[in-house]
């Protein structure tokens, strides 16, 4: 079965802007997490959505936010761009919350310019 | 609050060597241990997990981790590298099932060479 799909692979904004990612899990999973990596923080737990439900939020500002569809889809947008918001940006999905069977993605790759 | 440290950014190794890859926590309370690896422009994939019961973990692709606590570590180990082992490897810990409080180490590269 297809896997966990984000898009778009790569994405290069400028500082102020706004960025929208998207993420389709693999199908019957309706658990979608996000992370963030980078080199100097590493991996860092963004949020986690279960049935169009935020479950839990890391520590991130509230540029930093998410939604899930009914389809269990998510998407994860980033309001006010700065220089440190490059990074690696990587959902995972699982069928249910805290199985710890997660699914990533390849990820989103943004670079703010 | 939970933490891993992994010991060496860079480990290499030659194709058919022991791997051995590092990893010590901190917590206060029983941990649920994790090993991931990330292929070049890739997501991480489960190598395996420790929550409870036996503490020899097998995972894919030949790895395993022991999980001990008078140590506080879960180092990652396969007899035999193969080229095909060469990725990051992520040690994670967390105290409960949800994952906002998975907490993942620096990461360590490994290189092998033919």
């Amino acid at each position: 079965k297809a896997g966990v799909t984000q898009t778009p692979r790569y994405l290069i904004k400028t500082r102020g802007q706004q960025v929208t990612l998207s993420c389709s899990p693999i199908s019957g999973h309706r658990s979608v997490s996000w992370y963030q990596q980078t080199p100097g923080q590493g991996l860092q737990f963004l949020f986690e959505y279960f049935s169009e439900t935020q479950r839990n939020k890391g520590n991130f500002p509230g540029r930093f936010s998410g939604r899930q569809f009914s389809n269990s889809r998510s998407e994860m947008n980033v309001s006010t761009l700065e220089l440190g918001d490059s990074a690696l940006y990587l959902c995972a999905s699982s069928s249910q919350v805290g199985s710890f069977s997660y699914t990533f993605g390849s990820g989103t790759r943004l670079t703010v310019v | 609050a939970q933490s891993v440290t992994q010991l060496g950014s860079h480990v290499s190794v030659s194709e058919g060597a022991l791997v051995l890859l590092r990893c010590n926590y901190s917590s206060s309370v029983p941990p649920y241990l994790f090993w991931y690896v990330q292929y070049p422009n890739q997501g991480l994939q489960l190598l395996l997990k420790y929550t409870t019961g036996a503490t020899l973990v097998k995972g894919i692709n030949g790895f395993e981790a022991e999980f001990k606590k008078s140590e506080t570590s879960f180092h990652l180990t396969k007899p035999s590298a193969h080229m095909s082992d060469a990725a990051e490897y992520f040690c994670a810990v967390s105290v409960s099932n949800s994952n906002n409080d998975m907490r993942f180490g620096a990461g360590t590269r490994l290189t092998v060479k033919p």
